[in-house]
């Protein structure tokens, strides 16, 4: 079964360092998503991004982050300056276009460390 | 603003016991609703889904789940669990329109003891 894969599974960053996380959607999938996980909390929602856009995004997508599909395969997702409170594990996901809005497939996630 | 409230944050049972896990959602239209799984140290996996048609949903691994539309309810259930079934579950909802992010619950840990 085709998986959404994320790299790398583990990073750490000083605070204030830009970090990319990198998701290879699942390859005919059209819609793609970025959520987190603040250790204890719920998982949220981020962003996601259709057709070579933003589609919708959270109020906690501020001016630091940024998505990009670079090459028709990869979709990043850039935090400019990092934060403490950016330690969380990210997690990709993606889903095609169905009828029947078929569900999201989610990756091993991100787990990011910021020092 | 949709919403979506998981009431046990842990659940500790033994093998062969059955499981009911409750979920509700607050949203101001017609919604989809999953049940997604993540077993220790690996990503979500979809368990089952509900979007239309006969509110009681089969999903893989022996879980079925029933929509109650008038409280806003999707339970999830087994009547009889593994130790394999240690995991914590997460409840899920979106909008019926393409694209719609999911809300999620805050999960329910589940430790099944042999």
């Amino acid at each position: 079964e085709p998986e959404v894969t994320q790299t790398p599974s583990h990073q750490v960053t000083q605070m204030g360092q830009e970090v990319i996380l990198r998701c290879v959607p699942i390859s005919n999938h059209l819609y793609f998503y970025w959520y987190r996980q603040i250790l204890g909390q719920k998982v949220e929602f981020l962003v996601s991004f259709y057709n070579n856009e933003i589609s919708e995004k959270s109020e906690i997508f501020d001016d630091q982050f940024s998505v990009e599909r670079p090459d028709g395969s990869n979709f990043t997702l850039k935090i400019r300056s990092t934060k403490l409170e950016d330690s969380a594990m990210y997690f990709c996901a993606s889903r095609d276009w169905t009828a029947d809005f078929g569900p999201q497939h989610f990756g091993d996630g991100t787990r990011l460390s910021i020092l | 603003a949709q919403s979506v409230s998981q009431h046990n944050h842990h659940v500790i049972l033994s093998e062969a016991a059955s499981l009911e896990l409750g979920c509700n959602y607050s949203y101001g239209g017609t919604v989809n609703l999953f049940w997604y799984v993540q077993y220790p140290g690996q990503h979500l996996q979809l368990l089952l889904k509900y979007f239309s048609g006969d509110p009681l949903v089969k999903g893989i691994k022996g879980f079925e789940a029933e929509f109650i539309k008038s409280k806003f309810s999707f339970n999830l259930r087994k009547p009889s669990v593994q130790w394999s079934d240690t995991a914590e579950y997460f409840c899920a909802v979106n909008g019926k329109a393409a694209g719609n992010k999911l809300t999620f619950g805050g999960g329910t840990r589940v430790l099944v003891k042999p």
